[in-house]
This record gives C-alpha cells, sequence and structure tokens, in this order.
C-alpha cells in the first residue's frame, strides 16, 4: 500500500519559516494537499494541489513539489500557527494521509 | 454557506456496531462531481480515511476498514451515514465527515477535503 512519510516534529522561531516535508513515491504527480490540525478543532486545508492555496489561509503558507517530496513552507512563523499538519495524497482512487508533523513555535 | 454536522451514539460496546450520520446543508450530496468521506483520528495518532460515497452512490473503501465499513446515503434527507461492525477500543476515535472536491489534472484524478464537520468523538467501551 502507499505510504506518506513525514517528521514526527519540527520546532521553528517566531518569525522564522518553518519547512515541513512529506515523501512517498512519485509523490510530485500526485499533487498532494496540506491541511492544519488544532487540538479540539477539525482539519484545515492549507494548500492543494501542491502548490495552490484555498481562499483565507494567510500568504506564509506556501507548497512545492519535487520528485518524491512534496513541502510545505511557512514563512514569519507565528505561535498561532502551531499544530499538526498531515499530507494527504490520492492512490488508485483512495486516500492517504501522511503521519502527521507537530510544528512547535517557540 | 455548507455545512457538515455529524450524529449519533457517543458510547459503543465492544464487538456491536458503529452507526453515525453526516447531514449536509448548503450543498445535494446527489449530484455534482464532490465526494463526501469519513475520517476519524483516534487520540494521539493520526489522520485515518475510512472511506466515499460519490454523487452516484458508488462507494470506495479504506482496504484496511474494507470488511467492517459501509457508508450509505439518504437522499431525501441530504444524509450520508457510516456503519463500522465488531468494533474494539481501537476503533475509539474523533470521527469527521468531510467534503472531498474531485479535480482532474492533464495526468491525473485528485482530491482535496475543503470542508469538514466539528466531529463526533465515539468511545468503545463496555
Amino acid at each position: 500500500s502507499y505510504e506518506l512519510t513525514q517528521p514526527p516534529s519540527v520546532s521553528v522561531s517566531p518569525g522564522q519559516t518553518a519547512t515541513i516535508t512529506c515523501s512517498g513515491n512519485q509523490l510530485g504527480d500526485k499533487f498532494p494537499s496540506w491541511y492544519q490540525k488544532k487540538p479540539g478543532q477539525s482539519p484545515v486545508l492549507v494548500i492543494y494541489k501542491g502548490d495552490k492555496r484555498p481562499s483565507g489561509i494567510p500568504e506564509r503558507f506556501s507548497g512545492s513539489t519535487s520528485g518524491n517530496t512534496a513541502t510545505l513552507t511557512i514563512r514569519g512563523t507565528q505561535t498561532m500557527d502551531e499544530g499538526d499538519f498531515y499530507c494527504q495524497a490520492w492512490d488508485s482512487a483512495t486516500v492517504v494521509f501522511g503521519g502527521g508533523t507537530k510544528l512547535t513555535v517557540l | 454557506q455548507v455545512q457538515l454536522q455529524e450524529s449519533g451514539p457517543g458510547l459503543v460496546k465492544p464487538s456491536q456496531t458503529l452507526s453515525l450520520t453526516c447531514t449536509v446543508s448548503g450543498d445535494s450530496i446527489s449530484s455534482g462531481t464532490d465526494y463526501w468521506s469519513w475520517v476519524r483520528q483516534p487520540a494521539g495518532q493520526g489522520l485515518d480515511w475510512i472511506g466515499r460515497l460519490s454523487s452516484s452512490g458508488a462507494t470506495n473503501y479504506n482496504p484496511t476498514h474494507n470488511n467492517r465499513v459501509t457508508i450509505l446515503r439518504d437522499a431525501s434527507k441530504n444524509q450520508f451515514s457510516l456503519t463500522m461492525t465488531s468494533v474494539t477500543a481501537a476503533d475509539t476515535a474523533i470521527y469527521y465527515c468531510a467534503r472531498e472536491k474531485i479535480e482532474m489534472t492533464t495526468t491525473t484524478l485528485l482530491g482535496r477535503f475543503d470542508l469538514w464537520g466539528q466531529g463526533i468523538l465515539v468511545t468503545v467501551s463496555s
């Protein structure tokens, strides 16, 4: 079965750039999405189709893909950006989520 | 605006059947190209896709859950449901229903979850 691999945790200082990666076989061809999940809240779509940002998502969130890796970048990270981030892709019409990355801003 | 709302029992006994309903307002589950999915998150774990329903009623399931899960729709109520049989403590989780926007590129079909319900905690315990 298809798997997406993310680092368990990423730490960043306020105002710096956070980078979260997601790897999977030919992931760049699958145009992945990214979700932010905060405790007690539903997931929020922050990037789709690899690098598209939904309306209402701050411009500091961006996405990119290359080969087997997708990257979520948060520039000028704020404390409100803390949470868990999940990448997601389709494989043979089924949905696969990465294991999630906990972003800590301190 | 479009809203999704999960409902159902918050407590299910082991070996019994979990049944949840998602009520959709502001959009029709029986028309268009969107899919309608169930996703869960056990405490301290990641997101786990359970399965989906298309506007035509076709279903796809996560192979991990395939033999225990059924997703159906009630078009007259604009609702879709999740049934999971033979539950264990491992099925304790927050269950979300979500809308999956489908898009076709030149090379592939892909989907993204653009709207989610608030989630419902289901505990499996005697």
